[in-house]
């Protein structure tokens, strides 16, 4: 299977904790995006790479939310002293760095916080 | 500030049937539009997108329309099948010269057999 893959699927924590997911994207793709869907919603944007730099976040990226992606290849979100607002599916995309740049998504992480 | 916007929560189709979901923008700067197709528990799954020179993409059952003096966009599936039913999102991007997409907040599409 060579399409974008998100680990772990379902995370239960409680109240207080950090939380760590991480986003393999598809091989050949250059940018990465993380978003964040809600009951209701449609995915909200939270942040994208292209190869290793972080190149926009968004004003839903508090202090308490960080990614990387190291070497420009996988990726990780943590997310520290989880609130339960922070309960969510969070989505990890990856495209090519082409003009009309089509995102394809992984299955996403499901956060449920106590 | 809802910046694309499906008015529609929900569609229910007969088998066979043309199904069409609607999508409305405000920002005249996107120029570049999709639509995913969700199951539970599962990512979108991109469907069909069309950039802002063209005033329709077609492949296979599914046409999406651009109307941009409108500021709007439609998908079309026909015919509808039961297997089509899921939730339908409509993305918009290029707007303020990045590259993240601004989505819809969804319509439900159950086709009945």
């Amino acid at each position: 299977d060579t399409g974008v893959s998100q680990d772990p699927r379902h995370k239960i924590t409680k109240r207080g904790q950090n939380v760590t997911f991480r986003c393999d994207p598809i091989s050949e793709h250059n940018r990465l995006y993380w978003y964040r869907q809600t009951l209701g919603q449609g995915p909200e944007f939270l942040t994208y790479f292209q190869n290793e730099a972080q190149l926009e976040k968004s004003r839903l990226l508090s202090d308490r939310f960080s990614a990387e992606r190291p070497k420009g290849s996988f990726s990780t979100l943590e997310i520290q002293r989880t609130e339960q607002g922070d309960s969510a599916m969070y989505l990890c995309a990856s495209s090519l760095n082409l003009i009309t740049d089509t995102q394809y998504f992984g299955p996403g992480t499901r956060l449920t916080v106590l | 500030d809802q910046q694309v916007k499906q008015n529609s929560p929900s569609l229910s189709v007969q088998e066979g049937r043309i199904s069409i979901l609607n999508c409305d923008y405000t920002n005249s700067m996107f120029d570049y539009f999709l639509w995913y197709k969700k199951y539970p528990a599962e990512g979108p799954t991109f469907l069909i997108s069309i950039s802002s020179i063209k005033d329709k993409n077609e492949d296979g059952r599914f046409t999406v329309f651009l109307n941009k003096s409108a500021k709007h966009l439609s998908l079309h599936i026909v015919p509808s099948q039961p297997g089509d039913s899921a939730v339908y999102f409509c993305a918009a991007s290029g707007a303020s010269g990045t590259y993240k997409y601004i989505f819809g907040t969804g319509t439900r599409l159950k086709v009945l057999a």
